[in-house]
């Protein structure tokens, strides 16, 4: 069965520090990863999206890297702000799923002050 | 462009009424996916569209939900009769082609009573 999990469910952290979210997906064959951004009460919002061919792809604080042999991806956060507290989905495609993703359940990261 | 537009925002209803939920795609996007989130089974893709015809259903929980796109800037997801598990929020996204990033909507949250 085609999975996605993440880790760590929830994470707590100080404003200006660094994070790293992990994801461990077993869709095969593979298309593309994506992170996504969702605030409360808001609809996603794509951060990055990287195909089985890219190790590292970056969205000014938001840097993404992908090892397709072992299937893992994690996404860093450089110099956290309030405003990265949000739950952060990361998103599988499969080869010839057409529009078909697989999400996470997702990491809720929290950035206090 | 305005985004993806969804109406109505919130939906409060009772159970055994009709609920229609309302999308506006994009402009020239030709994808169209509806969405459902909860907090227990994360998002889950219900249908999605290419170019107005459907083209997966297979999210779709039973009978009671149906999904329509009668043309390119409209389409209309309409649960009959509704059930207090239906209570959630619903996404609409869009995108320009099947591996392409998915544009989403504010969602609808809707709570059967």
């Amino acid at each position: 069965k085609n999975q996605v999990e993440q880790s760590p469910q929830s994470l707590i952290i100080l404003e200006g520090k660094n994070c790293t979210l992990q994801c461990n997906y077993t869709v095969s064959p593979f298309s593309n990863l994506r992170w996504y951004k969702q605030d409360t009460g808001r609809g996603p919002v794509s951060l990055t999206i990287m195909t089985f061919s890219e190790n590292t792809k970056s969205n000014g604080r938001y840097t993404a890297t992908l090892d397709a042999d072992t299937k893992q991806s994690s996404l860093h956060i450089t110099a956290s702000q309030l405003s990265d507290s949000a739950s952060y989905i990361c998103v599988v495609s499969g080869v010839n799923q057409g529009g078909k993703l697989i999400f996470g359940q997702g990491t809720e990261l929290s950035v206090k002050p | 462009d305005a985004g993806v537009i969804q109406s109505p925002r919130h939906e409060v209803t009772e159970m055994g009424q009709e609920v229609t939920l309302r999308c506006k795609p994009i402009s020239g996007h030709d994808y169209l996916f509806w969405y459902r989130q909860t907090m227990m089974r994360g998002l889950e893709l219900l249908i999605y569209f290419n170019n107005n015809v459907p083209i997966d259903d297979s999210g779709m929980p039973e009978d009671r939900f149906s999904a329509k796109m009668p043309n390119a800037s409209f389409s209309t997801l309409k649960i009959q009769p509704s059930e207090p598990r239906d209570s959630a929020v619903y996404f609409c996204a869009s995108s320009y082609g099947s591996y392409n990033e998915q544009f989403f909507g504010p969602g609808t949250r809707l709570t059967v009573l």
